[in-house]
């Protein structure tokens, strides 16, 4: 069983509509996670990042995160077209190795 | 500035072939990772270096691949003989070293196909 599960989609929204994506994981060592977005035939780039438990907003993204369940979620707001892309969860015990999720393939249709 | 620079950014060679990929961190970053993307697999990391010198090696899937870093500013990461199997995206990233946490910066990939 892989330590970080994530539905690999895709997921199709109507634009505006909002997106929400989660992965579940088993290690409980991770206190470091994150949510890398990965266009079309580019590299993944960090879109948030969260310390421990809770929730962390970014304009029309947040990211959650409970560790009593071992489940993060992302939720995008308002979503566009632009928004189209593979999102990737990571996260890590300790500085290095990140262990990432296998991403959602998420498309925003006007 | 630039960001982390890859090439070739496509290769397509015959099984049996020797394959060099080179990777240019972004100055100043102290760790460089390597990583391959395939569709079954997911993102996956190969190799991780710190200061030039390789810290963790247990992601490369088998003595055909090895990995070098002879400076801060340049890497190689070596497929031979190449085998159809190989065929993926593989990513180079780089990152420094703070009191938090992580972030990597990715480079735009190399395309490879066995054939």
């Amino acid at each position: 069983q892989k330590e970080v599960e994530q539905d690999p989609g895709p997921l199709s929204v109507p634009e505006g509509a909002i997106v929400s994506l989660n992965c579940t994981y088993s290690n409980s060592a991770f206190q470091y996670f994150m949510w890398y977005r990965q266009y079309s035939r580019k590299g993944p780039e960090l879109l948030m990042y969260t310390y421990s438990s809770g929730n962390k907003e970014d304009g029309r993204f947040t990211a959650q995160v409970d560790k009593s369940s071992k489940y993060i979620s992302l939720f995008i707001r308002d979503s566009q077209p632009s928004d189209s892309a593979t999102y990737l969860c990571a996260m890590t015990d300790s500085w290095g190795k990140l262990q990432f999720g296998a991403g959602t393939q998420v498309v925003v249709t006007p | 500035d630039a960001g982390v620079i890859q090439s070739p950014r496509h290769e397509v060679t015959e099984m049996g072939q020797e394959v060099t990929l080179r990777c240019k961190p972004i100055s100043g970053h102290d760790y460089l990772f390597w990583y391959r993307q395939t569709m079954m697999r997911g993102l996956e990391l190969l190799i991780y270096f710190n200061n030039n010198v390789p810290i963790d090696d247990s992601g490369m899937p088998e003595d055909r691949f090895s990995a070098k870093m002879p400076n801060a500013s340049f890497s190689t990461l070596k497929i031979q003989p190449s085998e159809p199997r190989d065929s993926a995206v593989y990513f180079c990233a780089s990152s420094r070293a703070t009191e938090s946490y992580n972030e990597q910066f990715f480079g735009p990939g190399t395309r490879l196909t066995v054939l």
